[in-house]
Formats: C-alpha cells, structure tokens, sequence
C-alpha cells in the first residue's frame, strides 16, 4: 500500500490567492483527518470525517477554510483568500475501519509558504 | 481547554544512554495515550498506544507508562541509538472531546554517535 498521499508536497503562493490541497487516504480507511502544524501552536486538528461526513470542524479556523470528501478516497482543504499566517504544514492522516481514531496513519504532509 | 504539555522541548544524549521523556495532560478522564515519532520532513507515525485501563505498553526497546491520576506518561528508550534522533509526541484522547487527539508540542530528541 502507498500509504496517505498528499499533493502538493510544497506551496509556495502570494497573499490572497487561493490554495488547495489534496489527500488520498489509504484504501479501505474509514475516517480522514486534516492536521495543521506550526512552529508556535504545535499540531491542531483542524477537521475529521467518517465515511466522507465532515464530523468535527470546530478546528478550522476560518471562513477562509474549507474541506471536501466527495468520495472515500479524494479530500480536499481549500483557503481562500490565503494569509501569511496560513503558513504551515498542514497534514491528512486516515484510520482503519473499527479503530476509531487511535490507529492513524499520516501523509508526508504539504509545506505551505505564503508570502 | 484541555492541553498535552512534554518535557524537556529537546534533549541531546550520546549513544547507549538510556532516556525517558516525559508527557503530562490536564484531565485523567481519557480514553487513551499515544506516543508518535516524526521525523524531518515527515508525517507522524504511531509508537505506542496505553488505553486508560492500562498502565505501560512495551516495543522493543521503547516501553511507555501511564499513570491517570497524576495526569502522566513516560516514554523510556533504552540503549538509544542515532536512529532514534526525531521528534517524540505524545497525545492524549480525553473523554470531553470525544474522537480528537489533543498533541503535545513534542520533544526533539538527538542521540550522538
């Protein structure tokens, strides 16, 4: 298996410009998990879905923020417009099926730059 | 707001050393704690898992304890190698949150050859 994958790997874009993400999670996964990690907060969870419902989005922390599961393996987070302060890596991570959220599995994660 | 901190922030240690970080959470009502490792560049990946019943889980040479009414957990490497320099996390899974990981900030760890 490939394992969580995530594309870009690295984004590098100008203020307000909108920026997505992608993440495939591992096959057979039944909740995704959108992380975000910074320098000065650590790492937040921004989002989670089970079977492609958007679950817990009490992380995102803007309108500017958004996620899509449209299917079970193709994630999308999108910011728009995008800030300087969105600087971040943001990861996906996805777990097995009955392991609930302890068993998850990372992606390499996306290094965004906004200048 | 529940939070996960770890201490130290980073530690440097020559090889052999045995070595124990440590990891406190504000609530013992959990469900469970989970060690990860990240390395430069990467994503994160699961070492240990206590489950609130539970009070350690062993892995080779990683051996982790939990200790709910103190709010700890420790991760103990033995033997360290330079294989094992990464960045140590743990997370906690409290009960008022339901299914999120709550991270600590992680502990950078280098072991010199």
């Amino acid at each position: 298996d490939a394992g969580v994958i995530q594309s870009p790997r690295h984004e590098v874009t100008e203020m307000g410009q909108e920026v997505t993400l992608r993440c495939k999670p591992i096959s057979g996964h039944d909740y995704l998990f959108w992380y975000r990690q910074t320098m000065m907060r650590g790492l937040e969870l921004l989002i989670y879905f089970n079977n492609n419902v958007p679950i817990d989005d009490s992380g995102m922390p803007e309108d500017r923020f958004s996620a899509k599961m449209p299917n079970a393996s193709f994630s999308t987070l999108k910011i728009q417009p995008s800030e300087p302060r969105d600087s971040a890596v943001y990861f996906c991570a996805s777990s097995l099926p009955g392991t609930g959220v302890e068993t998850q599995y990372f992606g390499p994660g996306t290094r965004l730059l906004v200048l | 707001k529940q939070e996960v901190t770890q201490i130290p922030a980073a530690l440097s240690v020559p090889e052999g050393e045995n070595l124990v970080l440590n990891c406190s959470f504000t609530d013992s009502a959990i469900y469970n704690l989970q060690w990860f490792r990240q390395d430069p560049g990467k994503g994160l990946t699961s070492l240990l898992l206590i489950q609130s019943s539970q009070r350690e889980q062993t892995s080779g040479r990683l051996n982790a304890s939990l200790d709910k009414s103190s709010g700890r957990s420790t991760l103990y490497i033995a033997a360290s190698q330079p294989g094992d320099s990464a960045t140590y996390l743990c997370a906690a899974r409290f009960m008022e949150y339901g299914n999120k990981l709550v991270f600590g900030a992680g502990t950078i760890l280098r072991v010199k050859s």
